[in-house]
C-alpha cells in the first residue's frame, strides 16, 4: 500500500490566519490526490481531488497544490467553519489510503 | 440531492459476521461506484473496497478474504458483509459515492454508521 504522512497532525491557528498542511506519499501518486474535511460527528466532506480541482460549493479560500509525492492544502484566510480535521486520500492505485489527519484548532 | 443512509446492527459478535446495508436516495445508484470506508476509534480511516451497479468489485486486498459487497439496483442498495469479526473491526461504517469523472474520490457520504464488536 502506498503510505501517506501528514504533518502537522495538530495545527493551532486564529481566525484570519492563512495556514498550510502537507501530505506526503511513501511513492509517487502523480496528481491523484483529494482532501477532505471532517468536523466532529460527521462524514468526511471532499474540498479538492486531483490534487489542485476545487470540488463544486468549496469556498475558494481552500487551494491545492503538488504532484509526484508531496502535496499541500492551503487556508488563505481561516473562518471560524474551517475549525475541524483534515485528511489527504491518494487514489492513484489499490488500496486507496488515507493520511492521519490534521487537526486545525484555535 | 443524493443521500445515502446506513443500517444494521450496531453490535457484532467475535468470529460472526458484520451486515450493513446502504441506501441510496435522490438519485440512481446505476452507472457509479459506491464504497464502503470505515474509521476507527483513533480516527484513522480505511477504504475497504467499492461496487459498480453491475456488481463488479475491487476490494482492499487487506479485507479481501473477509469482504463481500452486493448491489441491489431495484431498491437503490448496496451492502456490505465482513465475516470473522474482531475488536479490531470496530469502527464508524460509512458508505460513499465515488464520484462520477474522478474515481476515486467520494462525494456523498452517509451519516456512517457504529459498529462495536464484542461479546
Amino acid at each position: 500500500d502506498i503510505q501517506m504522512t501528514q504533518s502537522p497532525s495538530t495545527l493551532s491557528a486564529s481566525v484570519g490566519d492563512r495556514v498550510t498542511i502537507t501530505c506526503r506519499a511513501s511513492q509517487s501518486i502523480s496528481s491523484w490526490l483529494a482532501w477532505y474535511q471532517q468536523k466532529p460527528g460527521k462524514a468526511p466532506n471532499l474540498l479538492i481531488y486531483k490534487a489542485s480541482s476545487l470540488e463544486s460549493g468549496v469556498p475558494s479560500r481552500f487551494s491545492g497544490t503538488g504532484s509526484g509525492t508531496e502535496f499541500t492544502l492551503t487556508i488563505s484566510s481561516l473562518q471560524p467553519d474551517d475549525f475541524a480535521t483534515y485528511y489527504c486520500q491518494q487514489y492513484k492505485s489499490y488500496a486507496w489510503t488515507f493520511g492521519q489527519g490534521t487537526k486545525l484548532e484555535i | 440531492q443524493v443521500q445515502l443512509q446506513e443500517s444494521g446492527p450496531g453490535l457484532v459478535k467475535p468470529s460472526e459476521t458484520l451486515s450493513l446495508t446502504c441506501t441510496v436516495s435522490g438519485g440512481s445508484i446505476s452507472s457509479l461506484y459506491w464504497s464502503w470506508i470505515r474509521q476507527f476509534p483513533g480516527k484513522g480511516l480505511e477504504w475497504i473496497g467499492h461496487i459498480y451497479y453491475s456488481g463488479s468489485t475491487d476490494y482492499n486486498p487487506s479485507l479481501r478474504s473477509r469482504v463481500t459487497m452486493l448491489v441491489d439496483t431495484s431498491n437503490n442498495q448496496f451492502s456490505l458483509r465482513l465475516n470473522s469479526v474482531t475488536a479490531a473491526d470496530t469502527a464508524v461504517y460509512y458508505c460513499a459515492r465515488v464520484k462520477w469523472g474522478s474515481s476515486g474520490t467520494f462525494d456523498y457520504w452517509g451519516q456512517g454508521t457504529l459498529v462495536t464488536v464484542s461479546s
